[in-house]
């Protein structure tokens, strides 16, 4: 299994739609995940951390899953300003520092009128 | 502005040159990582230090690329011999220490090799 991976989409939806993107990561022992926002040309920006069984913010909701070594990023009520990139954060299983960590190639979502 | 900043926004260079790009993270944070991004691709690691000591460096990065932390607070990635495939945007980021801190970006240097 790759350290990181994610569908990369894209996903379009319309205005209003719920939505959700799934994440795999091989680092058994990770304890701190991470989804960021990245619009085009620009630098990412942290969306959610994701501990424990996962997070809640307004319209997004982050869970993870360690048995089957996943975290999932649900997007409720989409609008046009979530079309994005979602990018997908987790510690590196190299057996290195412990400090590096690895993103996933992202998942673009458009939300359509 | 009290976020990571990083200098040159934008850099053009010819192939062979070198080149130097300097990142000033976050005054409270220890750690400071560095990242490549290519078009529809995720960043990839190449570095991060923590404090002044380099802790890792991806072993998929050329011997042509350094990177310094001096004393612990700005640092400089420095691409000597500079071939068409560095081109990208070079991405550095600031966190505190602790595995469970995020890390917080600068706008990146875009650097584009001819």
């Amino acid at each position: 299994r790759k350290e990181v991976e994610q569908d990369p989409g894209p996903f379009n939806v319309p205005e209003g739609a719920t939505v959700a993107f799934n994440c795999t990561y091989s680092n058994s022992a990770s304890q701190s995940f991470f989804w960021y926002r990245q619009d085009c040309r620009k630098e990412p920006k942290l969306l959610m951390s994701v501990y424990s069984s996962g997070n809640e913010d307004g319209r997004f909701t982050a869970q993870l899953n360690r048995a089957s070594q996943y975290i999932s990023l649900l997007i409720r009520d989409s609008k046009l300003s979530d079309s994005a990139t979602y990018l997908c954060v987790v510690p590196s299983s190299d057996g290195g520092s412990q400090g590096n960590l690895i993103f996933g190639k992202g998942t673009k979502l458009s939300v359509k009128p | 502005d009290t976020g990571v900043s990083q200098n040159p926004r934008h850099k053009i260079t010819k192939r062979g040159q070198n080149v130097t790009f300097r990142c000033d993270p976050i005054s409270e944070h220890n750690r400071l990582y560095w990242y490549r991004q290519t078009l529809g691709q995720g960043p990839e690691f190449l570095t991060y230090f923590q404090n002044e000591a380099q802790l890792e460096k991806s072993r998929l990065l050329s011997d042509r690329f350094s990177a310094e932390r001096p004393k612990g607070s700005f640092s400089t990635l420095e691409i000597q011999r500079t071939e068409q495939g560095d081109s990208a945007m070079y991405l550095c980021a600031s966190s505190r220490q602790g595995d469970g801190s995020p890390l917080h970006f600068g706008n990146g240097t875009r650097l584009t090799v001819t």
